[in-house]
């Protein structure tokens, strides 16, 4: 069975700072990973995912994440917080048959000034 | 760049009552899903659904719930006698040719029931 945990629920940093939103997975196939962003009243929008290619994943808006086995881990980073990036990110994984998404509980991120 | 569409944005309905929501998927996408997020909550899967049939469905997709593509392009969930609790945003999500491909949300139909 497929499953992510997000440690943190809450996450504040100063701008200019390093984000890290944690995310751990369970799975039991080799995992194909994403992180989505939520913005105040909008749907969901992809900001990276992982899918065996390279360990180190880019995305969106300066983010990037790292997909550890040893660790079960794919942790999002951004080197330098905006205030734009306050928001709920939301970690995935999808499931062995491709057919659904599982989510985590979410991380609401706050930037302060 | 294409997107997955719903309608309406906001539905209030009595309790009892029947709710049809709406979802254009992207057009060449072959998986389209239902997810809900109760205010404040995770998102949780309800179904999917691949070449005409339900291919998974969660415990929350009981029997008041209904997935329907009725013309090739909608993609509908109807809600059959909702209660108080149903109340949530309900994502749309499509993804594409083949599995593990990301998933393309909807921003959501918010449904109020009263």
């Amino acid at each position: 069975a497929q499953s992510v945990t997000q440690l943190g629920s809450h996450v504040s940093v100063s701008e200019g700072a390093l984000v890290l939103l944690r995310c751990n997975y369970s799975s039991s196939v080799p995992p194909y990973l994403f992180w989505y962003v939520q913005y105040p009243n909008q749907g969901l929008q992809l900001l990276l995912k992982y899918t065996s290619a390279a360990t180190l994943v880019k995305g969106i808006n300066g983010f990037e994440a790292e997909f550890k086995k040893s660790e079960t881990s794919f942790h999002l980073t951004k080197p330098s917080a905006h205030m734009s990036d306050a928001a709920e990110y939301f970690c995935a994984v999808s499931g062995n048959t491709g057919n659904q998404f599982y989510f985590g509980t979410g991380t609401s991120l706050t930037v302060i000034p | 760049e294409p997107e997955v569409t719903q309608t309406p944005s906001h539905q209030v309905t009595q309790m009892g009552q029947e709710v049809i929501l709406r979802c254009v998927p992207i057009s060449n996408h072959l998986y389209f899903y239902w997810y809900r997020q109760i205010l404040g909550q995770k998102v949780e899967f309800l179904v999917s659904f691949y070449n005409n049939e339900i291919s998974e469905k969660s415990e929350i997709f009981d029997d008041q719930f209904s997935v329907e593509r009725p013309d090739g392009s909608n993609f509908t969930l109807k809600i059959r006698s909702t209660k108080l609790e149903d109340s949530a945003m309900y994502f749309c999500a499509s993804s594409g040719q083949t599995m593990n491909t990301e998933a393309f949300f909807g921003q959501g139909t918010r449904l109020t029931v009263v």
